[in-house]
């Protein structure tokens, strides 16, 4: 059973602050990690997915690494703006069902103009 | 459809009552996925559709849980005798293939509520 951490629990920021959150999971039979954004009232939205161990992707401010030794990935945010204000979710997979994400409880973000 | 679309919204159920969610994938997507989220808590599993095979249906809590996909596309989640405890944030989530290489497309998700 995977068992996905996420840290801090909430975090309040300046416009224009850069920022970053935290992911654990189990390094064990790892398969992917995915980060999703999900803004009050919308649906979760598909940040990165990630497999190999080093990986780096970023999508405009937002970044993502991924060390699946030591089984940890962070998110890092450059510039905060107050749209950034969300939910951020981390979700691991494992071999034995490649499917099934299992989610940490979420980073949420404030970010204050 | 652009998204996936997930009906209703709200919903506010007594304590006993059924409730049926549905959800309408992306067209094409073959993988289809349910998803509970209690309040404070990340999403947790529930099952999996490939096509209209329900593979995993592990996460359902309870067998008053029921999911269906018959025709490969539209999913209904059926709840009976809603508990206080069903009360959460349901959401549906589509992919094009199985496995997690690619990243979900959720819904908005449905918010039920058992009084």
């Amino acid at each position: 059973i995977l068992n996905v951490e996420q840290s801090p629990q909430s975090l309040h920021v300046q416009e224009g602050d850069s920022t970053n959150f935290t992911c654990s999971f189990p390094s064990s039979n790892f398969y992917a990690l995915h980060w999703y954004r999900w803004e009050t009232a919308k649906s979760p939205e598909a940040l990165f997915v990630m497999t190999l161990n080093g990986d780096e992707k970023k999508k405009g401010r937002i970044s993502a690494t991924l060390n699946t030794k030591e089984g940890y990935s962070y998110l890092y945010i450059k510039g905060s703006q107050p749209e950034d204000s969300a939910t951020y979710l981390c979700a691991s997979s494992d071999w034995d069902s490649s499917y099934k994400l299992i989610f940490g409880s979420g980073t949420r973000l404030l970010v204050r103009p | 459809g652009a998204g996936v679309s997930q009906s209703p919204r709200y919903k506010v159920a007594k304590r006993g009552q059924d409730v049926a969610l549905r959800c309408d994938p992306i067209s094409g997507h073959v993988s289809l996925f349910w998803y509970q989220q209690a309040l404070g808590q990340g999403p947790e599993f529930l099952t999996y559709f490939q096509n209209e095979a329900q593979l995993d249906k592990s996460g359902l809590p309870s067998d008053r849980f029921f999911a269906e996909r018959p025709e490969g596309s539209v999913s209904t989640l059926k709840i009976q005798r809603t508990q206080q405890e069903d009360s959460a944030v349901y959401l549906c989530a589509s992919s094009l293939e199985a496995g997690a290489n690619y990243g979900y497309t959720f819904g908005s998700g449905t918010r039920l509520t058992v009084v």
